[in-house]
């Protein structure tokens, strides 16, 4: 069964950059057919993809974020990590890591939208 | 960016009864070149991520039960819970993976009447 956990400090202060590492287990973070994903849910509201990857290290991102986010990959680890620059406020929110089945980037894919999940960690932009 | 919008905000349905959620989308996400809609339907329960219910448009993930349904085409699509449970109390969301960035309806909160 794959699981996907994330990690990394719920607190960040002002300014700084949030990194957070999405770890994959009981499946392969380089298979052909997925891209990795990250969104996030500010408290009490809706979802906000932030970005994919593929193990190559392709990335696509939300232009919204584009100018601060940073998204990779490490095959090594069966990792992948979100770092988000220059934070306010407005980027505490519950960020998950997620399968992306890959729907979207191959006319050919069996199947679309995000299906595995992690538990999602809350981060806190305060000081 | 496609927006997506979701209707009603909130619905209260009688246990045994049918619930149909609403979902509009600001340019057509059907895929002419393979005739897929690229529109997939969450459930998320509070303190629980999201749990994907139904991809192109009408597909059933494994595991979701058959009381769940999903139809629509181009712009306007349905989630349909044909006999709502308890279990079903929960917030509905569409999203779109046509374009990027990959864009999610607001939610559609279901409770119990």
């Amino acid at each position: 069964q794959l699981q996907l956990q994330e990690s990394g400090p719920g607190l960040v202060k002002p300014s700084e950059t949030l990194s957070l590492t999405c770890t994959v287990s009981g499946g392969s973070i380089s298979s052909s057919s997925y891209y990795w994903g990250w969104i996030r849910q500010p408290p009490g509201k809706g979802l906000e993809w932030i970005g994919s990857i593929y193990y190559s290290g392709s990335t696509y991102y939300n232009p919204s974020l584009k100018s601060r986010v940073t998204i990779s990959v490490d095959t090594s680890k069966n990792q992948f990590s979100l770092k988000l620059s220059s934070v306010t406020a407005a980027d505490t929110a519950v960020y998950y890591c997620a399968r992306d089945l890959g729907g979207y980037y191959n006319s050919h894919s069996i199947a679309g939208g995000f299906d595995y999940w992690g538990q999602g960690t809350l981060v806190t932009v305060s000081s | 960016d496609i927006v997506m919008t979701q209707s009603p905000d909130s619905l209260a349905v009688s246990l045994g009864e049918r619930a149909t959620i609403n979902c509009k989308s600001s340019q057509s996400v059907l895929y002419s070149s393979n005739n897929k809609n690229y529109l997939a339907w969450y459930q998320q329960k509070p303190g629980q991520p999201p749990k994907l219910l139904i991809y192109w448009a009408s597909t059933r993930e494994s595991g979701v039960p058959d009381r769940f349904s999903g139809s629509g085409s181009g712009t306007d699509f349905t989630l349909t819970i044909s006999s709502l449970q308890a279990e079903d109390v929960a917030v509905y969301y569409c999203q779109q993976y046509y374009n990027t960035p990959f864009t999610f309806g607001p939610g559609t909160k279901v409770d119990i009447k």
